[in-house]
């Protein structure tokens, strides 16, 4: 099964600043089939990114997604208060679809 | 619209079973995969197995295989998921998600959390 690495681990950032995250895969992703989800507390996931770089319905244009291959980057512009929280990676172009241990944004 | 709507939290003592549901609504039911996630406390999403429930077919996770089982009722556009042999480490939310072909997790339930304790 693909292994996804997300790094940092946690990343302590001011509201306003820009977030960079990344998501490293053990084998290439599958028609570049790799998404990113947002975790709030006590939430369920909420899917931003699909396909490596398409926003999800109503995800604001302050979240981008690039990469492929193996190596994706989850990009917020400007951090907005509600934006501190849990990001995951997932690829799912390959069986079974497997998850990246998550980042936390946190507010510095 | 699109909902996952999941039954109530649980608790179960080790070795016992549980049985979570989640009713879809806003599309049709035998279109889309429903997919099983867990989320242990302050850990991250954990693939289960998914289900079609277009024909019944489901796929496992290994980690998984033995002690979970996919099941849908058509007529209720109702997918089931049920773990056997809890044990404490099995003290989760579970969650359901919507996966039609090509496409990721969009659609989620709101989670299910199973306490399992003597």
């Amino acid at each position: 099964e693909i292994v996804l690495t997300q790094s940092p681990g946690t990343l302590s950032l001011s509201p306003g600043e820009r977030a960079t995250l990344s998501c490293r895969a053990s084998q290439t992703v599958s028609s570049n089939y790799l998404a990113w989800y947002q975790q709030r507390p006590d939430q369920a996931p909420r899917l931003l990114i699909s396909g490596a770089s398409s926003r999800a319905t109503g995800i604001p244009d302050r979240f981008s997604g690039s990469g492929s291959g193996t190596d994706f980057t989850l990009t917020i512009s400007r951090l907005e208060p509600e934006d501190f929280a849990v990001y995951y990676c997932q690829q799912y172009g390959s069986s079974p679809c497997t998850f990246g241990q998550g980042t936390k944004v946190e507010i510095k | 619209q699109v909902q996952l709507v999941q039954s109530g939290a649980e608790v179960k003592k080790p070795g016992a079973s549980v049985r979570v549901s989640c009713k879809a609504s806003g599309y049709t039911f035998t279109k889309c995969a429903i997919h099983w996630v867990r989320q242990a406390p302050g850990q991250g999403l954990e693939w289960m197995g998914w289900i079609n429930p277009g024909n019944g077919n489901t796929r496992y996770s290994q980690k998984f295989q033995g002690r979970v089982t996919l099941t849908r009722d058509t007529s209720a556009s109702t997918g089931y998921m049920e773990l056997s042999s809890l044990r404490s480490e099995d003290t989760a939310v579970f969650y359901c998600a919507r996966v039609c072909f090509g496409e990721p997790m969009e659609y989620w339930g709101q989670g299910t959390l199973v306490t399992v304790s003597s």
